[in-house]
Protein backbone atom coordinates (compact mmCIF):
# COMPACT_ATOMS: atom_id res chain seq x y z
CA UNK A 1 0.00 0.00 0.00
CA UNK A 2 1.02 3.61 -0.41
CA UNK A 3 3.21 5.16 2.77
CA UNK A 4 0.88 8.39 3.79
CA UNK A 5 2.71 9.30 7.00
CA UNK A 6 2.30 12.36 9.56
CA UNK A 7 5.44 14.00 11.41
CA UNK A 8 3.53 14.91 14.80
CA UNK A 9 1.12 12.29 16.45
CA UNK A 10 -0.32 14.65 19.22
CA UNK A 11 -0.29 18.44 18.90
CA UNK A 12 -2.12 20.60 21.63
CA UNK A 13 -2.23 24.16 20.95
CA UNK A 14 -3.71 27.22 22.86
CA UNK A 15 -6.93 28.83 21.84
CA UNK A 16 -7.03 31.06 19.49
CA UNK A 17 -3.59 30.39 18.38
CA UNK A 18 -2.77 29.17 14.71
CA UNK A 19 -2.30 25.18 14.47
CA UNK A 20 -0.39 23.69 11.75
CA UNK A 21 -0.29 19.70 10.89
CA UNK A 22 2.00 18.09 8.84
CA UNK A 23 1.61 15.04 6.00
CA UNK A 24 4.39 13.20 4.15
CA UNK A 25 3.26 11.26 1.24
CA UNK A 26 5.19 8.71 -0.99
CA UNK A 27 4.04 8.05 -4.19
CA UNK A 28 5.04 11.10 -6.54
CA UNK A 29 2.40 9.79 -8.79
CA UNK A 30 -0.41 11.36 -6.20
CA UNK A 31 -2.47 14.01 -7.66
CA UNK A 32 -4.83 14.34 -4.76
CA UNK A 33 -5.05 15.31 -1.87
CA UNK A 34 -7.63 15.48 1.03
CA UNK A 35 -7.57 16.71 4.91
CA UNK A 36 -10.25 14.87 7.05
CA UNK A 37 -11.01 15.92 11.06
CA UNK A 38 -11.99 13.05 12.73
CA UNK A 39 -14.33 13.35 16.01
CA UNK A 40 -14.47 10.59 18.43
CA UNK A 41 -16.90 7.90 17.32
CA UNK A 42 -17.47 9.43 14.18
CA UNK A 43 -16.71 8.90 10.71
CA UNK A 44 -14.21 11.41 9.27
CA UNK A 45 -15.62 15.15 7.51
CA UNK A 46 -13.36 16.94 4.63
CA UNK A 47 -12.25 19.71 5.36
CA UNK A 48 -10.29 20.52 2.11
CA UNK A 49 -8.75 19.19 -0.77
CA UNK A 50 -5.75 20.38 -3.26
CA UNK A 51 -4.96 19.00 -6.50
CA UNK A 52 -1.12 18.68 -7.67
CA UNK A 53 -1.24 21.34 -10.11
CA UNK A 54 -1.79 23.83 -6.81
CA UNK A 55 0.68 24.93 -4.04
CA UNK A 56 -1.97 26.70 -1.89
CA UNK A 57 -5.55 26.07 -1.08
CA UNK A 58 -7.39 27.99 1.24
CA UNK A 59 -10.99 27.90 2.60
CA UNK A 60 -12.64 29.19 6.11
CA UNK A 61 -10.15 29.58 8.73
CA UNK A 62 -8.01 26.02 6.98
CA UNK A 63 -5.35 26.54 4.21
CA UNK A 64 -3.72 23.63 2.84
CA UNK A 65 0.04 23.49 1.36
CA UNK A 66 1.52 21.61 -1.03
CA UNK A 67 5.05 21.04 -1.90
CA UNK A 68 5.39 17.92 -4.65
CA UNK A 69 9.49 18.73 -4.28
CA UNK A 70 9.77 17.21 -0.88
CA UNK A 71 6.05 15.54 -1.43
CA UNK A 72 4.92 17.06 1.97
CA UNK A 73 1.27 18.17 2.69
CA UNK A 74 0.44 20.89 5.18
CA UNK A 75 -3.06 21.65 6.76
CA UNK A 76 -3.08 25.09 9.10
CA UNK A 77 -5.94 26.09 11.52
CA UNK A 78 -6.06 29.86 11.76
CA UNK A 79 -7.33 31.31 15.46
CA UNK A 80 -7.52 27.25 16.57
CA UNK A 81 -11.33 26.82 18.67
CA UNK A 82 -11.98 23.83 21.26
CA UNK A 83 -14.19 21.94 18.39
CA UNK A 84 -11.40 21.95 16.48
CA UNK A 85 -10.21 19.24 18.67
CA UNK A 86 -10.28 16.15 16.85
CA UNK A 87 -7.90 14.04 15.08
CA UNK A 88 -6.82 14.82 11.27
CA UNK A 89 -6.52 12.31 8.28
CA UNK A 90 -4.20 13.34 5.27
CA UNK A 91 -5.00 11.45 2.23
CA UNK A 92 -3.52 10.70 -0.96
CA UNK A 93 -5.09 9.55 -4.49
CA UNK A 94 -2.42 8.17 -7.09
CA UNK A 95 -4.93 6.64 -8.67
CA UNK A 96 -7.92 5.89 -9.74
CA UNK A 97 -10.37 6.73 -7.12
CA UNK A 98 -8.36 5.01 -4.93
CA UNK A 99 -7.41 6.63 -1.13
CA UNK A 100 -4.44 6.24 0.63
CA UNK A 101 -4.84 7.52 4.57
CA UNK A 102 -2.16 8.22 6.98
CA UNK A 103 -2.30 7.18 10.96
CA UNK A 104 -3.67 10.98 11.74
CA UNK A 105 -2.66 13.36 13.96
CA UNK A 106 -4.45 14.45 17.45
CA UNK A 107 -5.08 17.80 17.78
CA UNK A 108 -5.86 19.30 21.39
CA UNK A 109 -7.38 22.70 21.64
CA UNK A 110 -6.36 24.09 25.34
CA UNK A 111 -8.78 27.13 26.50
CA UNK B 1 -31.06 15.20 2.87
CA UNK B 2 -28.46 13.32 0.86
CA UNK B 3 -25.92 10.96 2.47
CA UNK B 4 -24.13 7.65 3.65
CA UNK B 5 -25.78 5.43 6.49
CA UNK B 6 -24.06 2.79 7.99
CA UNK B 7 -26.09 0.55 10.78
CA UNK B 8 -25.91 -0.10 13.42
CA UNK B 9 -23.84 1.96 15.24
CA UNK B 10 -22.58 -1.10 17.69
CA UNK B 11 -22.48 -4.73 16.65
CA UNK B 12 -21.55 -7.58 18.81
CA UNK B 13 -20.59 -10.79 17.72
CA UNK B 14 -19.78 -13.71 19.40
CA UNK B 15 -16.77 -15.82 18.11
CA UNK B 16 -17.46 -18.07 15.46
CA UNK B 17 -20.38 -16.39 13.92
CA UNK B 18 -21.10 -14.02 10.59
CA UNK B 19 -21.65 -10.90 10.82
CA UNK B 20 -23.14 -8.38 8.09
CA UNK B 21 -22.57 -4.68 8.50
CA UNK B 22 -24.61 -2.35 6.73
CA UNK B 23 -23.91 1.01 3.98
CA UNK B 24 -26.28 2.73 1.96
CA UNK B 25 -25.44 5.97 0.10
CA UNK B 26 -28.20 7.87 -1.45
CA UNK B 27 -25.65 10.28 -3.04
CA UNK B 28 -25.85 8.44 -6.65
CA UNK B 29 -22.09 7.75 -6.22
CA UNK B 30 -20.67 4.95 -8.25
CA UNK B 31 -17.65 4.34 -6.07
CA UNK B 32 -17.65 2.70 -2.60
CA UNK B 33 -15.37 1.59 -0.38
CA UNK B 34 -15.19 -0.30 3.25
CA UNK B 35 -12.77 0.51 5.66
CA UNK B 36 -11.29 -0.86 8.81
CA UNK B 37 -10.32 1.90 11.95
CA UNK B 38 -7.62 0.27 14.98
CA UNK B 39 -6.44 2.38 17.74
CA UNK B 40 -3.54 4.24 16.81
CA UNK B 41 -3.68 3.21 13.15
CA UNK B 42 -5.07 4.98 9.98
CA UNK B 43 -7.61 4.01 8.20
CA UNK B 44 -6.96 0.44 5.98
CA UNK B 45 -8.83 -0.89 2.66
CA UNK B 46 -10.80 -3.68 3.05
CA UNK B 47 -12.65 -3.77 -0.28
CA UNK B 48 -13.84 -1.47 -3.02
CA UNK B 49 -16.40 -1.24 -5.77
CA UNK B 50 -16.29 1.50 -9.12
CA UNK B 51 -19.12 -0.10 -10.36
CA UNK B 52 -22.03 -2.31 -9.64
CA UNK B 53 -21.85 -6.17 -10.04
CA UNK B 54 -18.14 -5.20 -9.31
CA UNK B 55 -15.22 -5.24 -6.91
CA UNK B 56 -11.87 -5.74 -5.84
CA UNK B 57 -9.50 -6.69 -2.95
CA UNK B 58 -7.78 -3.78 -0.43
CA UNK B 59 -4.90 -4.31 1.53
CA UNK B 60 -6.94 -6.22 4.38
CA UNK B 61 -9.58 -8.22 2.58
CA UNK B 62 -9.04 -11.90 4.52
CA UNK B 63 -11.53 -12.90 6.94
CA UNK B 64 -14.04 -10.13 4.63
CA UNK B 65 -16.90 -10.29 1.73
CA UNK B 66 -18.76 -7.59 0.37
CA UNK B 67 -21.63 -7.60 -2.32
CA UNK B 68 -22.40 -4.98 -4.83
CA UNK B 69 -25.67 -5.73 -6.30
CA UNK B 70 -27.35 -1.94 -6.44
CA UNK B 71 -25.44 0.99 -6.29
CA UNK B 72 -26.87 2.71 -3.28
CA UNK B 73 -25.45 -0.70 -1.10
CA UNK B 74 -22.11 -1.89 -0.56
CA UNK B 75 -22.72 -4.61 2.56
CA UNK B 76 -19.62 -6.26 4.51
CA UNK B 77 -19.65 -9.33 5.89
CA UNK B 78 -17.14 -10.31 8.95
CA UNK B 79 -16.83 -13.75 8.42
CA UNK B 80 -15.66 -16.34 11.04
CA UNK B 81 -11.87 -16.29 9.61
CA UNK B 82 -11.34 -12.89 10.17
CA UNK B 83 -9.24 -13.26 13.22
CA UNK B 84 -9.15 -10.02 14.63
CA UNK B 85 -12.84 -8.69 14.21
CA UNK B 86 -13.00 -6.27 17.12
CA UNK B 87 -12.57 -2.40 15.34
CA UNK B 88 -14.25 0.86 13.49
CA UNK B 89 -15.37 0.09 10.52
CA UNK B 90 -16.09 2.67 7.71
CA UNK B 91 -18.01 2.86 4.52
CA UNK B 92 -17.55 5.52 1.94
CA UNK B 93 -18.58 6.62 -1.47
CA UNK B 94 -17.18 8.82 -4.25
CA UNK B 95 -17.59 10.10 -7.46
CA UNK B 96 -15.81 8.44 -10.33
CA UNK B 97 -14.49 10.15 -13.88
CA UNK B 98 -11.66 11.23 -15.04
CA UNK B 99 -10.74 13.77 -12.07
CA UNK B 100 -10.82 12.24 -8.30
CA UNK B 101 -13.00 14.02 -5.50
CA UNK B 102 -13.31 13.60 -2.14
CA UNK B 103 -14.78 10.53 -0.31
CA UNK B 104 -17.47 10.97 1.57
CA UNK B 105 -18.00 9.10 5.01
CA UNK B 106 -20.57 7.27 6.96
CA UNK B 107 -20.63 7.49 11.08
CA UNK B 108 -19.28 4.20 11.70
CA UNK B 109 -20.02 0.62 12.75
CA UNK B 110 -18.10 -0.54 16.16
CA UNK B 111 -17.56 -4.24 15.92
CA UNK B 112 -16.83 -6.11 19.10
CA UNK B 113 -16.28 -9.85 19.10
CA UNK B 114 -17.33 -11.20 22.58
Amino acid sequence: GESVGLHLPTLSVQEGDNSIINCAYSNSASDYFIWYKQESGKGPQFIIDIRSNMDKRQGQRVTVLLNKTVKHLSLQIAATQPGDSAVYFCAESPRGNQFYFGTGTSLTVIP
Amino acid sequence: DGGITQSPKYLFRKEGQNVTLSCEQNLNHDAMYWYRQDPGQGLRLIYYSQIVNDFQKGDIAEGYSVSREKKESFPLTVTSAQKNPTAFYLCASSITGTTNTEAFFGQGTRLTVV
